[in-house]
Formats: structure tokens, C-alpha cells, sequence
């Protein structure tokens, strides 16, 4: 495997039920990054992981979960999720440099493209 | 608040007929800016990026080039296989190092 791989690609699941998204990175990256991907909107940033810590929760709403074990694995764990949370979720990784001049330049995954009913 | 906008929203060209894509940005001291493709279904796929004003890099048919607002993203020649949403994203000094803002992407249609 090279890159960044998530599973599973595509998911369909009930509003009651509780699914996992799987995001694994292959570039010996220190950051990982959950997006959120909607029809005609940027992408949202909603978790990062520095160094296996959460640096960044950008306001999303508990039912969304995230787990970051190590470095190189990034989890997202969902439950009692709405039909708007139908989107693409893209998983990404970069290799952050502490200080000034520092570039974070992210490679991301292939997505899960998941669908709420 | 950081800023980036993407224009135009959808550009259709025939085979061989150069443009540019346009992105421009509203930020508080530019630490980099990134430019990406993104084809349907698939997760973004990183091309450049440019640190300061004055820059250029290349890639096959694509040049890309920043000004202290904006950022364009040329195509010479442009093929077919060159459709596919182009993103533009910024990464400003004095926010986290970690945080992106992308715009919503032009979608580039090229017909044979």
C-alpha cells in the first residue's frame, strides 16, 4: 500500500446505526486530517491529529468520534447520524514542521463516500 | 477571516484551447498556497505549491503562478484527461500550522 488508504469507500447506513471510517497513511506523516466534502462547498476541516493529539476540533457535533491510535492510523467513529451528514469524508496526512516557514502540505485519501437514510 | 474564492465556478474548452483558473485569497500573511486535482469520486490530488509572490511552477500543461491576491492556474494545450475540479487551498502564518482553507474548485471540462 502506498499513500494515504481509507475504508470502507462507500457506506450506507441507517440513521440509528454506528459505523467506523478507516484512514491509514503510508508517507511516514506526524498529522492527520479528517474533511468533510458537501456538493458546491469547500472542504470542511473537522479533526486534526498531531502527533497522535488532537489539535483541532472545528465545532463538529458529538456524533461524530475521532481515535487516532498512532501516526499512521486515523479513525472515524459515527452514531446516530443525520441525512445531511451524506457527504464525502476525505482523510489527509502531512508532515508538520514546528516553527516559522513551516508548509503543510497534505495528501489525501481516496474518501468514503457516505450516505445517512 | 481567511479567504478563498474560485473562479470561474465551471470552465468548459475544447482540445488545445488554453486558459487559466483563477483563485483569489484573503489572508492574513500567506504562508503558502496549494493548488490541487480533484477527479470524480476521488480524494484530492496535490499539484503545487507556491510560497511567495512572483512564483511559478510547472507541471506537464499546467503553470502555476501567485501575485500578493491571487493565484492562476494556467493550462496550455489542455487534453481530455486534464478534466477533473481543481482546488485551490491557503495556509496563513499566523493561524495553526496545521489549518487549510480551500476554495470550492473549478470544474474543468475539456472535449476532444
Amino acid at each position: 500500500e502506498t499513500g494515504v488508504t481509507q475504508t470502507p469507500r462507500h457506506l450506507v447506513m441507517g440513521m440509528t446505526n454506528k459505523k467506523s471510517l478507516k484512514c491509514e497513511q503510508h508517507l511516514g506523516h506526524n498529522a492527520m486530517y479528517w474533511y468533510k466534502q458537501s456538493a458546491k462547498k469547500p472542504l470542511e476541516l473537522m479533526f486534526v491529529y498531531n502527533f497522535k493529539e488532537q489539535t483541532e476540533n472545528n465545532s463538529v457535533p458529538s456524533r461524530f468520534s475521532p481515535e487516532c491510535p498512532n501516526s499512521s492510523h486515523l479513525f472515524l467513529h459515527l452514531h446516530t447520524l443525520q441525512p445531511e451528514d451524506s457527504a464525502l469524508y476525505l482523510c489527509a496526512s502531512s508532515q508538520l514542521i514546528p516553527g516559522p516557514g513551516a508548509y503543510n502540505e497534505q495528501f489525501f485519501g481516496p474518501g468514503t463516500r457516505l450516505t445517512v437514510l | 477571516e481567511d479567504q478563498v474564492t474560485q473562479s470561474p465556478e465551471a470552465l468548459r474548452l475544447q482540445e488545445g484551447e488554453s486558459s487559466s483558473l483563477n483563485c483569489s485569497y484573503t489572508v492574513s500573511g500567506l504562508r503558502g498556497l496549494f493548488w490541487y486535482r480533484q477527479d470524480p469520486g476521488k480524494g484530492p490530488e496535490f499539484l503545487f505549491t507556491l510560497y511567495s509572490a512572483g512564483e511559478e511552477k510547472e507541471k506537464e500543461r499546467l503553470k502555476a503562478t501567485l501575485t500578493k491576491k491571487e493565484s492562476f492556474l494556467h493550462i496550455t494545450a489542455p487534453k481530455p484527461e486534464d478534466s477533473a475540479t481543481y482546488l485551490c487551498a491557503v495556509q496563513a502564518e499566523e493561524t495553526s500550522g496545521s489549518r487549510l482553507t480551500f476554495g470550492e474548485g473549478t470544474q474543468l471540462t475539456v472535449n476532444p
